[in-house]
């Protein structure tokens, strides 16, 4: 089964500096979740990669296949962008039917 | 286009008792996910249904259970209700069945 290892645990910055969270996983998968979640509960998917580098605005996302390891870069963070950052791999080899395991989570806050 | 919707949003039971949540997936999706997040043990898996199938389930035990239904809507299912069941209980639907997950805004469950 695979095991999912994130860091930092917690996170706190200044507005405006570029903000590295990582994940390593035991298995080899067929894809990797990055997941945010607010204050409240609601989940929003980030990026679902399997390859190579992905970004979408401020946010970019790594992930090294080989190494099984993944990083969610923030570049010019920004208060809005505190939340929890959850990183989430297929259970078992990431055939069609796997589940997901997910890390601990990133408690992320920018301050002002 | 409407979000994944989950009702109800919160409830209160008693230990024994059961309970029932659902999940209406965007349109044209066919994958639903179900998972339970608590403070102690963070986001878990519990299953998943495709086509009204379940493919595959999380380490859970018997009194939960779910379905799919025709329409791609889903429900989970909770029987005997114990303390340890209070939670946030989040469905996601996804297009593929390992494609990119969209998130409901949760059933937050509070067992008494």
């Amino acid at each position: 089964k695979n095991e999912v290892e994130q860091s930092p645990q917690n996170l706190t910055a200044q507005e405006g500096e570029f903000i590295t969270i990582n994940c390593s996983y035991s298995v080899g998968i067929s894809a990797l979740h990055w997941l945010q979640q607010h204050p409240g509960g609601g989940i929003v998917s980030l990026f679902m990669l399997s390859s190579g580098k992905k970004k979408h605005g401020r946010l970019i996302a790594t992930i090294n296949i080989q190494e099984k390891h993944s990083s969610l870069h923030i570049t010019a963070s920004h208060p809005r962008d505190s939340a929890v950052y959850i990183c989430a791999v297929p259970m078992y080899s990431g055939g069609g039917a796997d589940g997901l395991t997910f890390g601990k989570g990133t408690h992320l806050i920018i301050q002002p | 286009k409407a979000g994944v919707t989950q009702t109800p949003r919160y409830l209160i039971k008693t230990r024994g008792q059961q309970v029932t949540l659902s999940c209406s997936p965007i349109s044209g999706h066919r994958s639903v996910s179900w998972y339970q997040q608590t403070p102690g043990q963070g986001l878990q898996f519990l299953f998943e249904y495709f086509s009204e199938t379940q493919r595959n389930k999380g380490n859970f035990p018997g009194r939960f259970s779910g379905r799919q239904f025709s329409n791609s809507r889903s429900e989970m299912n909770v029987s005997t209700l114990e303390l340890g069941d209070s939670a946030l209980y989040l469905c996601a639907s996804s297009f593929l069945d390992s494609g990119e997950l969209f998130f409901g805004e949760g059933s937050r469950l509070t067992v008494l």
